[in-house]
């Protein structure tokens, strides 16, 4: 039984098109993320909700949008995908305290064509 | 602005013998510090975390050091065992705020 579920795993698009990640966990968690491994392997927060409220949102470009219906679910939309956002997105949640850790998805590969 | 950096992209140890992975930090606001591991086509998973209050903490054969003074932390893996290879991250917290990681540092144990 996932605790954290990422679709789609892999995602190969063209450049312009606008693109759905959905996540989904099942911990009770009150706060989730999204972060993004890039070419460089660093794996950098791009934004979290906690119970459906936006807390973090980084620096990144207005043509990211995050959603989250319910405590459970946080997905992200990509408008006018560029090559540039080719990378690997995972989410994550948490119960809120650093000491508890996050828990991951497994990670969707964006490539972008 | 890397804050948290793993400086070795990859070690290599043979089995039996004592993984030394090593994070450095610039932020003094960080109060925790965690270790995930992370294998091919999964996601992150915690390893083990130590609080900025304390040096040491040790969970079976995986143990943290900590030194504040020096912005510095280790993890020891004791004995290394082949499916301790995966790619370890170093991450710290500022006040249960955001997690931020460092790059990553692949272990490999030798059998």
């Amino acid at each position: 039984d996932t605790a954290v579920s990422q679709t789609p795993k892999y995602l190969v698009t063209q450049m312009g098109n606008d693109k759905s990640i959905k996540c989904e966990q099942n911990l009770g968690h009150d706060t989730m993320y999204w972060y993004k491994q890039d070419s460089k392997k660093f794996l950098k927060i791009m934004f979290s909700y906690n119970n459906k409220e936006l807390i973090i949102n980084e620096t990144v470009p207005n043509r990211f949008s995050p959603k989250s219906p319910d405590k459970a679910h946080l997905n992200l939309h990509i408008n006018s995908l560029e090559l540039g956002d080719s990378a690997v997105y995972f989410c994550a949640s948490s119960g809120g305290r650093s000491d508890y850790g996050y828990t991951f998805g497994s990670g969707t590969r964006l490539t972008v064509v | 602005d890397q804050q948290v950096k793993q400086n070795s992209p990859s070690l290599s140890v043979q089995e039996g013998r004592i993984s030394i992975l090593n994070c450095d930090y610039t932020n003094s606001m960080f109060d925790y510090f965690l270790w995930y591991k992370k294998y091919p086509a999964e996601g992150p998973t915690f390893l083990i975390s130590i609080s900025s209050i304390k040096d040491k903490n040790e969970d079976g054969r995986f143990t943290v050091f900590l030194n504040k003074s020096a912005k510095h932390l280790s993890l020891h893996i004791v004995p290394s065992q082949p499916g301790d290879s995966a790619v370890y991250f170093c991450a710290a917290s500022p006040y249960g705020n955001k997690l931020v990681f460092g790059a990553g540092t692949i272990l490999r144990v030798k059998s």
